[in-house]
């Protein structure tokens, strides 16, 4: 079975400056896609961004980007810039690639706050 | 377009009564989640729907959790009777197809507290 782990509970960063969030996962599989969603207080949660584990290029979207280490198993996000409206409970996802598997294995979740 | 909503969106109840939480999915996703946080501990998934069929309930506790999905369209997540373990908060989420890379949109969440 897949595992995640976030072994960061809570982050915090000043406005404007970056933050690195961490997140390990453990799978045996070859085909996958790595997540970050990002759920604000008492808002939805929603998708950060994504890579696929194919992929050797970091994904960015924006201030978001990943640190992808296939080999090491780390994925982890930079947020770039930081502002207020990123203070955010952070959760990193796997999910097994092709279409018999549709479910997400979340970590544990970092809370992440941002000082002015 | 409407997002994935939830009803309702908060719930105390005893123990030993039953709850039973609403998933409305974006319309046009035949795929639909239910996922579980308990205080303190990850997001953990329980099972997913296409269209009207349980496609995975590897996550379902026990039998005094039924879901369903009458017609595809909406979703009921039913826990009879409720024990104190099932407080947290659970997730309903959809997607198009079921693809790997497909996002999964989200619901605000229902917060189940039993007393």
């Amino acid at each position: 079975a897949q595992t995640v782990t976030q072994s960061q509970p809570e982050m915090s960063v000043q406005e404007a400056e970056t933050v690195t969030l961490s997140c390990t996962y453990d799978t045996s599989e070859s085909d996958y896609y790595l997540f970050w969603y990002k759920q604000p207080p008492s808002r939805q949660m929603i998708l950060v961004i994504r890579q696929e584990a194919y992929k050797q290029q970091n994904a960015t979207e924006n201030r978001f980007s990943v640190n992808f280490q296939k080999a090491a198993k780390s994925f982890s996000l930079k947020i770039s810039d930081s502002q207020l409206g990123d203070a955010a409970m952070y959760f990193c996802a796997y999910r097994t690639g092709g279409t018999s598997y549709g479910k997400l294995t979340f970590g544990q979740g970092t809370i992440l706050t941002v000082h002015p | 377009e409407a997002g994935v909503t939830q009803f309702p969106s908060h719930s105390v109840i005893e123990k030993g009564q039953t709850v039973t939480l609403r998933c409305d999915p974006i319309s046009g996703h035949d795929n639909l989640y239910w996922y579980r946080r308990v205080m303190g501990k990850e997001i953990k998934f329980l099972l997913h729907f296409v269209k009207e069929s349980k496609q995975d309930e590897s996550g379902m506790p026990n039998n005094r959790f039924l879901a369903e999905r009458t017609g595809g369209t909406y979703s009921t997540l039913k826990v009879q009777p409720a024990e104190l373990e099932d407080s947290g908060v659970y997730f309903c989420a959809s997607s198009p197809t079921p693809r790997g890379e497909e996002t999964q949109y989200f619901g605000p969440g229902t917060r189940l507290l039993v007393l």
